[in-house]
């Protein structure tokens, strides 16, 4: 069966770092990979989606990055942390090729900025 | 612009009543919609997963419904129980790719 991991699960950081924030999925191949951020009052949106391997699609201008270094990882990432950068940070997968798949959750990491 | 919009934000019921989440989006031309569950601090479960050519799904208590042409779905929830309290959310995939959500409607059953 197919899992899927976030980490770190919580973050506190102070504005101005860097952040690294890592997803990874099993038991698949080739899977399509979505980055999300949850924000109070907001809803869920798309930050980033991947493809494969190197393909990496932004659907807002931000401060973020994403990477997919490798087939089954989805990296998140900033050099520069902003307050409105906090939030709760989904991953998301699903099967790869045929859009329009059941899209499964990671457990979030929830980003704090001070 | 799809949008989406899910009513009530929020709902309590007693337990055992059997209960509808509405969902209402913009632009018919979706692939699929999909209903998740999220519980406090964390992540989405998906539920129900309906296609763009089907009318309605089930799993167990939950059956949900899909009315493209007029833009709505609907959450049906039988013999309510307090383990089912938790914010439900509505998706609809349209570009093959993203989901874009409603903001959720938050269920409160009471024992």
């Amino acid at each position: 069966s197919q899992t899927i991991h976030q980490w770190p699960a919580t973050l506190v950081q102070p504005v101005g770092s860097p952040l690294s924030l890592e997803c990874t999925v099993e038991g698949t191949s080739n899977p399509n990979l979505y980055w999300y951020r949850q924000a109070a009052g907001r809803g869920l949106q798309l930050l980033f989606y991947s493809v494969g391997i190197g393909q990496i699609s932004s659907e807002v201008p931000q401060n973020l990055s994403a990477s997919r270094p490798q087939d089954r990882q989805f990296i998140l990432s900033s050099k520069k942390l902003l307050l409105s950068d906090s939030g709760f940070y989904l991953c998301a997968w699903s099967g790869g090729l045929a859009g329009g798949n059941e899209q499964f959750f990671g457990p979030g990491t929830r980003l704090t900025v001070l | 612009k799809q949008e989406v919009t899910q009513i009530p934000a929020a709902l309590s019921v007693p337990e055992g009543e059997n209960l509808v989440l509405n969902c209402s989006f913009t632009d018919s031309a979706i692939y699929n919609l999909q209903w998740f569950r999220q519980d406090p601090g964390k992540g989405l479960t998906s539920l129900l997963l309906i296609q763009s050519s089907q009318r309605e799904q089930t799993s167990g208590r939950l059956n949900a419904s899909l009315d493209k042409s007029s833009g709505r779905s609907t959450l049906y929830i039988a013999a309510s129980q307090p383990g089912d309290s938790a914010t439900y959310l509505c998706a609809v995939n349209q570009a093959g790719t993203a989901l874009i959500f409603g903001k959720g409607t938050t269920l409160s059953v009471s024992s």
